[in-house]
């Protein structure tokens, strides 16, 4: 089992709706990321927040507002989101984003499949 | 710029047989990692592997190995007698300040 746990596991939503995506990790992680996952593609980052504070936003719409109220939680907040951002949006943590060995090594969650109508 | 280029898009192969993903990089930096990752059906993705640029030592796990060669900028993943559980996408990446995925190759194990 994952010990990143990311819900709702599927998400359907119109245009003009407002949802949450909901990442939680009990290990003591100190950076927690977002990534968006279309079928059959790599995974794109949108956003990494580390120790608490976003230190990158990849250029993301508006549209997608991420939120991290402490440091187990990570939120994403969607609002008017269109057909094209359907996909399987996956957060991720790691241990220590200043400990150059542990660079890297991401514990994801199992995502949430978004379908936008 | 950094690129990670996995040019096997599928395989499939017959349970029990060994099979090789390759993983070819570009970067500019002297100091990096490579890593493998696994993406199972469930769709969580798997650490399996972090190499940093100083450390060519191939590693073996199991029935997993792996080659790196900075003469040839790659980073090659072999699993041995394979089995229908491997059956996956396998990620390679390469990272700097951020984590560069490649394009995947799905590992279809046949039975």
């Amino acid at each position: 089992d994952t010990e990143v746990t990311q819900t709702p596991k599927h998400l359907v939503m119109g245009m003009t709706n407002k949802k949450s995506l909901k990442c939680e990790q009990h290990m003591g992680h100190r950076a927690m990321y977002w990534y968006k996952q279309k079928a059959k593609k790599p995974p794109e980052l949108m956003f990494v927040y580390s120790y608490e504070k976003l230190s990158i936003n990849e250029s993301v719409p508006s549209r997608f507002s991420p939120e991290c109220p402490n440091s187990s939680l990570l939120n994403l907040h969607l609002h008017a989101l269109q057909p094209e951002d359907s996909a399987l949006y996956l957060c991720a943590s790691s241990q220590d984003p200043l400990l150059a060995d542990l660079h890297g090594e991401l514990f994801f969650g199992e995502g949430s499949r978004l379908t936008v109508l | 710029a950094q690129k990670v280029t996995q040019a096997q898009t599928e395989i499939s192969v017959v349970e029990k047989e060994d099979v090789t993903l390759d993983c070819v990089y570009e970067t500019r930096d002297t100091t990096y990692y490579l890593f493998w990752y696994k993406q199972p059906p469930s769709g969580e993705l798997v650490f399996l592997i972090r190499r940093n640029s100083f450390d060519e030592q191939n590693e073996i796990s199991g029935r997993y190995s792996w080659n790196f060669q900075k003469s040839t900028s790659s980073f090659n993943f072999t699993i041995t007698a394979s089995q229908v559980v491997d059956s996956a996408v396998y990620f390679c990446a390469l990272t700097d300040d951020k984590i560069i995925f490649g394009k995947g190759t799905r590992l279809h194990i046949l039975p």
